[in-house]
Parts: C-alpha cells; sequence; structure tokens
C-alpha cells in the first residue's frame, strides 16, 4: 500500500494565493521529498527535508515535516498558473528487506487560475 | 543533479508482445530503480536495480513480467513482457544523487491495444 497519503486530492486556487499540501506517512523515515508534475511528464525534484529538520525553504517553496505526527506540509506562495501540476510527496525508509526505499504519497493536483 | 534519458518516449504496443525501456545516466551510480506510474495514479516501485547483481522486485512484481539488466553503472533496462491493456502507464527510471535526493528520467509513455 501506499506509504503516504496527500490531501488535499486537488486544489484550484486563484493567481497569487498560497497553496498548502499535506502529506502523512505511516513508518520511520531518512528523509522526506517533494516533486512535482506536470501532465504527462517526468517528476522534477523540489525539496528534500532531513528526518532531523523540522522546515526548509527554497525560492517561494517552504516544507515542514513533524515526526511525532508523521506529517510534512508544501507551502507554495504567491502562486503562478505555471505552478499547476500534481505534487507528490516521496518518503525514503528502510523496508522489511533491510534496505531503503522510496514510497510515493497519492499526489495533490494543483490548479491555479490565473 | 543526475541527467537520465530513457528511450523510448512513448510507444504503442499490441497485446502479447513484450517492450525494452533504456535508462541512461550521465554520471555512475549504484542503484537505479524502475516506477510505473499508472493513469491518473502515483508512483509505484517495481524493482531496485543494482550492477552486477539480480534485481530486488516489489510486492505484485516478477522478474519473468519485468526482467531487468543492468550491465554497468550508467545503464539499465526494463522489459516489459507478455503485454495486456493493463500494463499501459508510464515507466520511469531513477537514481539516487547527491547522497539522498532521488531524480527522474522522462519517463516512457505506454499504450497497449
Amino acid at each position: 500500500s501506499q506509504q503516504g497519503e496527500e490531501d488535499p486530492q486537488a486544489l484550484s486556487i486563484q493567481e497569487g494565493e498560497n497553496a498548502t499540501m499535506n502529506c502523512s506517512y505511516k513508518t520511520s523515515i531518512n528523509n522526506l521529498q517533494w516533486y512535482r508534475q506536470n501532465s504527462g511528464r517526468g517528476l522534477v525534484h523540489l525539496i528534500l527535508i532531513r528526518s532531523n529538520e523540522r522546515e526548509k525553504h527554497s525560492g517561494r517553496l517552504r516544507v515542514t515535516l513533524d515526526t511525532s505526527k508523521k506529517s510534512s506540509s508544501l507551502l507554495i506562495t504567491a502562486s503562478r498558473a505555471a505552478d499547476t501540476a500534481s505534487y507528490f510527496c516521496a518518503t525514503r525508509g528502510m523496508n522489511s528487506g533491510g534496505y531503503q526505499k522510496v514510497t510515493f504519497g497519492t499526489g495533490t493536483k494543483l490548479q491555479v487560475i490565473p | 543533479s543526475a541527467v537520465i534519458s530513457q528511450k523510448p518516449s512513448r510507444d504503442i504496443c499490441q497485446r502479447g508482445t513484450s517492450l525494452t525501456i533504456q535508462c541512461q545516466v550521465d554520471s555512475q551510480v549504484t542503484m537505479m530503480f524502475w516506477y510505473r506510474q499508472q493513469p491518473g495514479q502515483s508512483l509505484t516501485l517495481i524493482a531496485t536495480a543494482n550492477q552486477g547483481s539480480e534485481a530486488t522486485y516489489e510486492s505484485g512484481f516478477v522478474i519473468d513480467k519485468f526482467p531487468i539488466s543492468r550491465p554497468n553503472l550508467t545503464f539499465s533496462t526494463l522489459t516489459v513482457s507478455n503485454m495486456s491493456p493493463e500494463d499501459s502507464s508510464i515507466y520511469l527510471c531513477s537514481v539516487d544523487a547527491r547522497g539522498s535526493e532521488q531524480y527522474f528520467g522522462p519517463g516512457t509513455r505506454l499504450t497497449v491495444t
């Protein structure tokens, strides 16, 4: 089953507004990554946050991580129409076989209306 | 970050046939990963490919259906065998870079008719 659950599944906002997406996961992790995927294309790596970090910024992106609640959030400030895409969280942790594995969440479809 | 290319970028295949997807990385990497993304869904890990050893498959995926080769540290192939319409997906390869970040190729969009 998917490690991460994201909400909302879909989000529609006006250009200039902020967009917040949430990711919850089930087991211990080493790090959590956020990706963007434009329609039918490859994944673009946005940001990585380690398990010992609580917040990270990159341009208009702000990521938080709460390991006690097993959750993360991605905030996109001052959204633009070009931010329209699907966003996925991905957690890296040890699986039952003893090796590291990256597992993806269900994704949030963001639509930014010009 | 690593630059990853995949061939073909897309293909339309008939059921019962097989397709081999190639993944090339611009630097040497220990582990390469193959994912499947079914229409409208998230990514699911198929297998992890280490150079010089057998690929490790995730639950629900078997070597007979998805044989993988990893002949060197910059290249891997995934074959989708005896295809059915349910195999219509985007197939993506990825690698670890900078220690922890995972980067993806552009994907191969497969349609099985």
